[in-house]
């Protein structure tokens, strides 16, 4: 069954330093979700990537932040001069969804990536 | 007001009973809804989805939905141990209905 895979599993960093978070999104996919969760709290939605773009992002996702798809199969999170309060587990996510609005709305999850920054 | 709102539990269910977990959001405009179980340092599973009014089943798990009262339920039948993880339920929302939006989960536990 197809997944979407991200890496690494566990990332550790000093603060101040920059992290790329990786992620293969399901084949065929079109649309792309970042989330993330600090321990204990709710899953917060930080932006989604659609045609290559960012389609909305929220009020977490500031110039710290930015996304990229560098190729046809891995959508990045980049995290620039990390804080401690970065760390959290960073979920990317897929759906099949287009601007066809009959086409599938559902979001499937990688594993996560638990971001410590120290 | 909150997006999507659900109590928080801890909820206890004695072991094949059924548990109820309920979901209100407050953007009228949403069409698509979710319920996503999450155990504990694990992410996001899909269970069900609802896109129209009334009962969605599907095994053990049966969704409801009632777009006039901004209510999202999830029923699980015949409760099992291996339930008890947190439920989340999620809504397609924003401004371009381009991001899923997560309650803040509902906490359950099936007790043997």
């Amino acid at each position: 069954e197809p997944e979407v895979t991200q890496t690494p599993s566990h990332q550790v960093t000093q603060m101040g330093q920059e992290v790329i978070l990786r992620c293969v999104p399901i084949s065929n996919h079109l649309y792309f979700y970042w989330y993330r969760q600090i321990l204990g709290q709710k899953v917060e939605f930080l932006v989604s990537f659609y045609n290559n773009e960012i389609s909305e992002k929220s009020e977490i996702f500031d110039d710290q932040f930015s996304v990229e798809r560098p190729d046809g199969s891995n959508f990045t999170l980049k995290i620039r001069s990390t804080k401690l309060e970065d760390s959290a587990m960073y979920f990317c996510a897929s759906s099949g969804r287009g601007r066809n609005p009959l086409w599938s709305t559902e979001a499937f999850f990688g594993q996560g990536t638990r971001l410590t920054v120290v | 007001q909150k997006e999507v709102e659900q109590n928080s539990g801890p909820l206890s269910v004695p072991e094949g009973a059924i548990a109820s977990l309920n979901c209100t959001y407050s953007d009228r405009g949403s069409q698509s809804f979710f319920w996503y179980r999450q155990y504990s340092g694990k992410s996001p599973e899909l269970i069900m989805s609802i896109y129209s009014n009334g009962d969605k089943e599907d095994g053990r798990f049966t969704a409801q939905l009632n777009k006039a009262s901004q209510y999202v339920s999830l029923l699980i039948r015949d409760s099992q141990p291996s339930d008890s993880a947190t439920y989340l339920c999620a809504v397609l929302g924003g401004t371009s209905y381009d991001k899923v939006i997560f309650g803040p989960g509902t906490s359950l536990s099936v007790i043997p």
